[in-house]
């Protein structure tokens, strides 16, 4: 059984297009994360949801918006892709608001040519 | 943002030495995690030590909290080809609702 999945774990697609990645964890946290990793490997985080409410929203463009149908899922929706889109995104969640351990997916490598 | 320095950015040593990895972050802390990354994969939590900790194990892992230095530094044991990974230090504050990341080591093993 899979703790955090997400789908898919490779994406490649154009400048421009939409794409999303889903993300469930069955572990029951109330909160989940999106990250970002970039090539040099800094990760960002991108969004938090707590029991389906949106409590962190750091600087990401728009373009990106994170969808929550309920507590077990968190997608990522980006619009109008660019190229400094690529990266590794990790979807995580966590038992406890913040400050308590993350579990993360495998990541998703999106790629934007 | 980017609060923890993690030192050294890469090291590499032989199959059976012990590795140490040292992190350093600028502000009061809740509590500080390690997590490893294996290449292409997520990453795991590996341990939790809190303000109050000074030092804490599990398995060949042992971890130290200098809240004085704010430095914690994380040793494996004994080290074996599957410990190469890229490891990260992450520390969780009582007023932010956000873990904050250092830059991760990479960790060789070699055979």
């Amino acid at each position: 059984d899979t703790a955090v999945s997400q789908t898919p774990k490779y994406l490649v697609t154009q400048m421009g297009n939409d794409k999303s990645i889903k993300c469930e964890q069955n572990l029951g946290h109330d909160t989940m994360y999106w990250y970002k990793q970039d090539s040099k490997k800094f990760l960002k985080i991108m969004f938090s949801y707590n029991n389906k409410e949106l409590i962190i929203n750091e600087t990401v463009p728009n373009r990106f918006s994170p969808k929550s149908p309920d507590k077990a899922h968190l997608n990522l929706h980006i619009n109008s892709l660019e190229l400094g889109d690529s990266a590794v995104y990790f979807c995580a969640s966590s038992p406890l608001e913040g400050i308590g351990e993350l579990f993360f997916g495998e990541g998703s490598r999106l790629t934007v040519l | 943002s980017q609060q923890g320095e993690e030192d050294p950015q890469a090291l590499s040593i032989q199959e059976g030495e012990n590795a140490t990895m040292n992190c350093s972050y600028k502000t009061s802390i809740n509590n500080l995690q390690w997590y490893r990354q294996n290449s292409g994969r997520g990453l795991v939590h590996l341990i939790l030590i809190r303000s109050n900790e000074r030092e804490k194990h599990s398995g060949r892992l042992r971890v130290t909290l200098d809240t004085s230095k704010k430095s914690s530094s994380l040793l494996i044991t004994a080290s074996r080809a599957a410990d190469t990974a890229s490891y990260f230090c992450a520390t969780a504050m009582d007023s932010n609702y956000q873990l904050i990341w250092g830059a991760g080591t990479k960790l060789i093993i070699k055979p």
